[in-house]
């Protein structure tokens, strides 16, 4: 069965670094791009930026640029996103998704979602 | 970027009617490059309908009566007949131009 699973929750203080997972399995990892999408408490969703696991090419939102990192590690199939100082804004709950097999940007596989709380 | 604006902000039915969901965008769309997702309450999104070319396709394993029309800047969802495990919020989202950008959300609820 085909899946994304996401890295949990996490509860972190305004400064501090985070970097949260999400790991494929069940097709062939490296050949489809991977995106996160944003969701900030009771709001709409936001595309941040996507990578191409088999290169590690990143694409980011130019809201999102220089604000996160977005990395892979192909081999144990795993897509990262990371903060160096995360602030409160950056609460929210984060989706990694796979991108529809070809070059429509659809999102056709969704992980469980990683909610980060920042609080002092 | 594109924006795509969503209406209306909540749709009330009862089960049976026909629910159409508006999106309307700020530039034209190239290709029909949007797609709509239902998002239930405590879970992640997931893709009903993608389009390309002059052609809306649902995605695999969605049930035949949700289909997806328009073009240019104006594009509808529509639930032919509306199913109790239909409510929740439907959200489009635009592939034609970076960056991707999604619409705010209609909550669809069963009266």
């Amino acid at each position: 069965e085909v899946h994304l699973v996401q890295s949990g929750a996490e509860v972190k203080k305004p400064g501090e670094s985070l970097k949260i997972s999400c790991k494929g399995s069940g097709y062939r990892f490296t050949s489809q791009w991977i995106g996160w999408v944003r969701q900030m408490p009771g709001k709409g969703l936001e595309w941040m930026g996507i990578i191409y696991p088999y290169d590690s090419d990143a694409k980011y939102n130019p809201s999102f640029q220089g604000q996160v990192t977005i990395s892979a590690d192909k081999s144990i199939s795993t897509v990262y996103l990371q903060w160096s100082s995360l602030k409160a804004s950056d609460t929210a709950m984060y989706f990694c998704a796979r991108q529809r097999d070809g070059y429509l940007v659809v999102f056709d596989l969704w992980g469980q979602g990683t909610l980060v709380t920042v609080s002092s | 970027e594109i924006v795509l604006t969503q209406s209306p902000g909540t749709l009330s039915l009862s089960p049976g009617e026909r629910a159409t969901l508006s999106c309307r965008a700020s530039q034209s769309v190239s290709n029909t490059y949007l797609a709509w997702y239902q998002q239930k309450p405590g879970q992640a999104p997931r893709l009903l309908i993608f389009g390309e070319s002059t052609d809306f396709r649902r995605a695999t394993g969605i049930p035949d009566r949700f289909s997806g029309g328009g073009s240019g800047t104006d594009f509808t969802l529509t639930i032919s007949r509306l199913e109790p495990e239909d409510i929740g919020v439907y959200y489009c989202q635009q592939y034609g131009r970076s960056p991707w950008t999604f619409g705010q959300g209609t909550k669809v609820e069963i009266q």
